[in-house]
């Protein structure tokens, strides 16, 4: 299994661009989410899936977007990139009742 | 809304100590329990998982423990190593959702 695959690892967008952070999951995983993880801040909920077809908001979702049309994938869509999106998202998932494993990361600057 | 938080934020201490990090949550009503282990610049990576029902879970030199009713958890290390040294993470899940501390940085001095 690889677990929880996201892509890129890296990326510098200017401000106003739009992109996809990709999350994919082979464990068959109902649960998947998205933090973000910025300093001093810990882990926040961005968007979250309870399965395929399926999402609800967290925390902070304003500027993005999800989507889940299958059990494996779920991206996140950053609609007009802002300075303050600058972080590390994370990607998880895990089955009904049981923890998460997470993604190794995007680190994204917004310039 | 649930909050978590995590004291001392930053500890350093010499190999071969056994220490204690804390987790305190606000709302008693949870599933379960995670611990995590952050390397800088690196995810997230799961250490143990209490269920609501359980007192505690042992892995190797790590043992979590869970009190509900006064919102705490500990994770015990026994015998540190300089490779233990990371930024220790809980998150407890209530509701739909898993809520993080802000971590405690861990350093062992060989």
């Amino acid at each position: 299994n690889a677990g929880v695959t996201q892509t890129p690892k890296f990326q510098v967008l200017k401000t106003g661009q739009s992109m996809t952070l990709q999350c994919a999951q082979d464990m068959n995983h109902e649960y998947m989410s998205w933090y973000r993880q910025d300093p001093g801040m810990g882990l926040r909920l961005i968007h979250y899936s309870v399965g395929a077809g399926i999402t609800d908001q967290g925390e902070v979702p304003n500027g993005y977007n999800v989507s889940r049309s299958t059990t494996e994938d779920f991206p996140l869509r950053l609609l007009s990139a802002a300075p303050s999106q600058t972080s590390v998202y994370f990607c998880a998932s895990r089955p009904q009742g049981h923890g998460y494993t997470f993604g190794s990361g995007t680190r994204l600057t917004v310039v | 809304k649930q909050e978590v938080t995590q004291i001392p934020a930053a500890l350093s201490v010499p190999e071969g100590e056994n220490l204690v990090l804390n987790c305190s949550f606000t709302d008693s009503a949870i599933y379960n329990l995670q611990w995590f282990r952050q390397d800088p610049g690196k995810g997230l990576t799961s250490l143990l998982l209490i269920q609501s029902s359980q007192r505690e879970q042992t892995s190797g030199r790590l043992n979590a423990s869970l009190d509900k009713s006064s919102g705490r958890s500990t994770l015990y290390i026994a015998a540190s190593q300089p490779g233990d040294s990371a930024t220790y993470l809980c998150a407890v899940h209530t509701g739909n959702q898993f809520y993080f501390g802000t971590g405690t940085s861990l350093t062992v001095i060989p």
